[in-house]
């Protein structure tokens, strides 16, 4: 079974405060680790994926590394707007009823408060 | 380019009583998803669509329930709604339902929810 593991459940920062947000999983066959940024009473947002260990990708103050075991998503000087909660989730293929689907399983996320 | 766009965004419901809500999809998407999302269980995957099959299916009784139409559109129909059905469902799409490599054609975008409330 897929998991995935975020930490801390919760962060807070003060503006300009570097730090980095962590995720762990346990997935067989990877297709690739999504992040995504939800603000309240929103949908998630699409951030990043990476695709292979050793793979980075940077916009903006964020940028999201990649190892077999855990990502990071670390966050260079933050503003106030940064905060959000952030969430990570691992994607695999699976078959059902002889279909092959790609199904992303999630982290509970990480909740950012960035104190101006 | 319009996103995904769900409907109702809110639903006030009573045990007993059931529920459908819909999505459409990215324009030129054909494949989509169903996740339910509660502060105790996070975002819990339901269903996956594409071409009007079901592809996938999460650990949900079978009261969770779902289908595509021919222009991708989807519904999920919740029957005899309990308390705990109360939460946030939320519908992605992308464009295809398997991928391979780095095209980003596996990408899954989400619209705002549904908030539904079991009273």
């Amino acid at each position: 079974e897929d998991q995935v593991t975020q930490s801390p459940e919760a962060l807070r920062l003060q503006e300009g405060e570097s730090s980095s947000l962590n995720c762990s999983y346990t997935v067989s066959g990877l297709r690739g680790l999504f992040w995504y940024r939800q603000d309240p009473g929103k949908g998630p947002e699409f951030l990043f994926t990476l695709y292979s260990a050793g793979e980075e990708k940077e916009k903006e103050r964020l940028k999201a590394t990649l190892t077999k075991k855990e990502s990071f998503l670390h966050i260079t000087a933050p503003k106030p707007e940064d905060s959000a909660t952030y969430l990570c989730a691992v994607q695999a293929v699976r078959v059902y009823s002889g279909a092959g689907s790609y199904q992303l399983t999630f982290g509970k996320g990480t909740k950012l408060s960035v104190i101006p | 380019k319009a996103g995904v766009t769900q409907t109702p965004r809110y639903l006030i419901k009573t045990r007993g009583q059931q529920v459908t809500l819909s999505c459409s999809p990215i324009s030129g998407h054909r494949s989509v998803s169903w996740y339910q999302q509660t502060p105790g269980q996070g975002l819990q995957f339901l269903f996956e669509y594409f071409s009007e099959t079901q592809r996938n299916k999460g650990n949900f009784p079978g009261r969770f329930s779902g289908r595509q139409f021919s222009n991708s559109r989807s519904e999920m129909n919740v029957s005899t709604l309990e308390l705990g059905d109360s939460a946030l469902y939320l519908c992605a799409s992308s464009q295809t339902a398997a991928a391979p490599g780095r095209g980003g054609q596996n990408i899954q975008y989400f619209g705002a929810g549904t908030r539904l409330s079991v009273l």
